[in-house]
């Protein structure tokens, strides 16, 4: 059975940078499934981070996001990874990975997730 | 950017009731629009996708429809594992990905 499992949660201060992982079990990033991030600050929204293509390793980030966001992968370990610079209280969230159920296509749809690392950002 | 606005943005209903929420898309996105439940602490899981198709596993109570610019979530006979926050996602445009702001159904 196809799942993520992503790394454990983080406590930054301002003007830090984190850098989470997200694992696949069941499944192989050589299926050329795109991983998407997701994240929801407390009590709000979805909102995309950004996303990347392990087949070769193409990368997408959100427009608000772009210049301190970064999605890597390590294809020998099947982890994915998604490092976010210059942390604000407003980076707090739970930040999600999620799998696009598509072949090597970059749909934007999701169906499998992991469980959330949640971040939060404080002095 | 596509902004999706979702109606009501609290439902309260009870078991068995049958339950619409709207999500109106703010320029036409044809059928590219998906609905996620969300359960406390937990992750979102796809229910619906291209409008109108059910992923696999969910249960034919739920149901979708529209086109363009607006859509439904139709749940019938709601169950007690059906109160959560539904959130609608349209796909029309690579990396510009964008979510409605969530709808809580919650017990009457």
């Amino acid at each position: 059975q196809a799942q993520l499992v992503q790394s454990g949660a983080e406590v930054k201060k301002p003007g830090a940078s984190v850098k989470l992982s997200c694992k696949a079990s069941g499944l192989t990033f050589t299926a050329y499934s795109i991983i998407h991030w997701v994240r929801q600050a407390p009590g709000q929204g979805l909102e995309w981070v950004g996303a990347i293509n392990p087949s070769d390793g193409t990368t997408s980030y959100a427009q608000m996001l772009q210049g301190r966001v970064a999605v890597t992968w390590d294809t020998s370990t099947n982890t994915v990874y998604m490092e976010l610079r210059g942390l604000t209280s407003e980076d707090t969230a739970v930040y999600y990975c999620a799998r696009d159920p598509y072949y090597d296509y970059w749909s934007g749809l999701m169906d499998v997730w992991g469980q959330g690392t949640t971040v939060t950002v404080s002095s | 950017d596509t902004q999706l606005t979702q109606s009501p943005s609290t439902l309260s209903a009870s078991v068995g009731d049958r339950v619409t929420i709207t999500c109106r898309a703010s320029q036409s996105i044809s059928r590219w629009l998906a609905w996620y439940q969300q359960k406390p602490g937990k992750a979102p899981n796809l229910l619906i996708y291209k409008a109108s198709t059910l992923e696999n596993g969910v249960p034919s109570r739920f149901s979708g429809s529209g086109s363009g610019t607006e859509f439904t979530l139709t749940i019938s006979d709601l169950q007690s594992d059906d109160f959560a926050t539904y959130y609608c996602q349209q796909y029309l445009t690579y990396s510009k990905w964008t979510f409605g702001q969530g709808t809580k159904v919650e017990i009457k």
